[in-house]
């Protein structure tokens, strides 16, 4: 069965570092989800996209943040200059829009930012 | 903003007995989705059964309902016949198809304790 995969699981870096997370979506998908969960709190939608630009941000989604979708395949998350709140499990999720509109998570990329 | 509330922080069941996890979420919308993911230790999130508003009919996955309760905005998630590899978080979640592309709310989540 197809699924979403996520690299790295596990990133660690210093804090004003740049970071660039991973997502390869299902492919037959087109929106694409990123979303996040700091340790202990509940699931947090960052962005939606779709035909190659962002449809939607939540207020998380400030100017450090960007997405890009670089080849038919991957989808990024970008963190440009990470701070030590940005430190949570990261979760790609894509979706066919179909008429049950299921979104399909990856297994989440652990940021840690020390 | 939509608001999903789950009140129960923690549930714990005897292997092969049934368990009720709650939610209830806040909308002003008639037309949504509402979903349940499981989390289990590895964090991955599996979707484990979906309702749409409109449909009456409680879903059913196998030893996975709900009772969804529009008029209330409820949305119970039954485990029948539990077993070990049930242990998770279980989050509810809440779809709205009015906005952009949609996107999932959560609940805080329960966390699931499975004992043989």
């Amino acid at each position: 069965e197809p699924e979403v995969t996520q690299t790295p699981s596990h990133q660690v870096t210093q804090m004003g570092q740049e970071v660039i997370l991973r997502c390869v979506p299902i492919s037959n998908h087109l929106y694409f989800y990123w979303y996040r969960q700091i340790l202990g709190q509940k699931v947090e939608f960052l962005v939606s996209f779709y035909n190659n630009e962002i449809s939607e941000k939540s207020e998380i989604f400030d100017d450090q943040f960007s997405v890009e979708r670089p080849d038919g395949s991957n989808f990024t998350l970008k963190i440009r200059s990470t701070k030590l709140e940005d430190s949570a499990m990261y979760f790609c999720a894509s979706s066919k829009w179909t008429s049950t509109y299921e979104q399909y998570f990856g297994p989440g990329t652990r940021l840690t930012v020390t | 903003a939509q608001t999903v509330t789950q009140s129960q922080p923690e549930m714990s069941v005897q292997e092969a007995e049934t368990v009720t996890l709650s939610c209830t979420y806040d909308t002003s919308e008639s037309d949504y989705y509402l979903f349940w993911y499981k989390q289990p230790p590895s964090r991955q999130m599996i979707l484990v059964i979906r309702q749409e508003a409109y449909k009456q009919q409680n879903a059913t996955e196998n030893r996975f309902s709900v009772n969804f309760q529009k008029a209330a905005k409820s949305f119970s998630l039954k485990i029948s016949d539990s077993q070990l590899g049930d242990a998770a978080m279980y989050f509810c979640a809440y779809f709205d198809r009015g906005s952009t592309l949609g996107r999932l709310y959560f609940g805080r989540g329960t966390q699931l304790t499975v004992w043989p």
